[in-house]
């Protein structure tokens, strides 16, 4: 089955306890990508990648790092979380890039206090 | 800010009505795309429109896309009680970055 995993999909964790998200693709999908939700502020592009070893900034990729070192995963490190990164993420990916429709993981529901 | 807005922000209609949704942006785009997303759950793509089309359909979605105004309107047509969700539109902003909007809540009511 076709489908973009994440994982966690629930988390709590503390103040710069240092986290990654992990994203994984089965679709041998070239365009990836992480997303924040937040109430009124719709979903906002943190990072994104074209390929294996080519990323770059989205829209609010301050407190981020992200890696691409295969093909298939692309996992999103806060590396001192904050409590304005409590959120909930979304990884997807798609065939080339922004011309085609992104598949969307399930969702990570982080909480830092 | 947003480069897509949805407008309204929230829309409740009866089972069987017709659901309209606009999305209004800012700058030029290759192409518009609608998702919807069920309460916290992962979006699904509905639909993609290209700058150099007016009208697309799918099923019971019908999308118009007007340039000159850089509006875009969602049509759902005889809503069913599983269309109730949360519905976004996204812009292609410029080296492969993507804007969603702050998408339109759908309620039908059964």
């Amino acid at each position: 089955e076709a489908q973009v995993t994440q994982n966690p999909r629930y988390l709590i964790t503390v103040t710069g306890k240092k986290l990654t998200v992990t994203c994984s693709q089965n679709m041998n999908h070239e365009y990836m990508s992480w997303y924040r939700q937040d109430p009124g502020l719709g979903l906002r592009q943190i990072y994104y990648s074209m390929n294996v070893e080519v990323t770059d900034k989205g829209d609010v990729p301050e407190g981020y790092k992200v890696s691409r070192k295969e093909k298939r995963n692309f996992p999103l490190i806060l590396e001192s979380p904050s409590p304005n990164q409590t959120s909930l993420y979304f990884c997807a990916s798609s065939f080339r890039g922004r011309a085609y429709e992104q598949y969307f993981g399930p969702g990570t529901r982080l909480t830092v206090t | 800010s947003q480069q897509g807005e949805e407008d309204p922000q929230a829309l409740s209609i009866q089972e069987g009505e017709n659901a309209t949704m606009n999305c209004s942006y800012k700058t030029s785009i290759n192409n518009l795309q609608w998702y919807r997303q069920n309460s916290g759950r992962g979006l699904v793509h509905l639909i993609l429109i290209r700058s150099n089309e007016r009208e697309k359909h799918s099923g019971r979605l019908r999308v118009t896309l007007d340039t000159s105004k850089k509006s875009s309107s969602l049509l759902i047509t005889a809503s069913r009680a599983a269309d109730t969700a949360s519905y976004f539109c996204a812009t292609d902003g410029g080296y492969q970055k993507v804007t969603f909007g702050t998408g339109t809540k759908l309620q039908v009511i059964p």
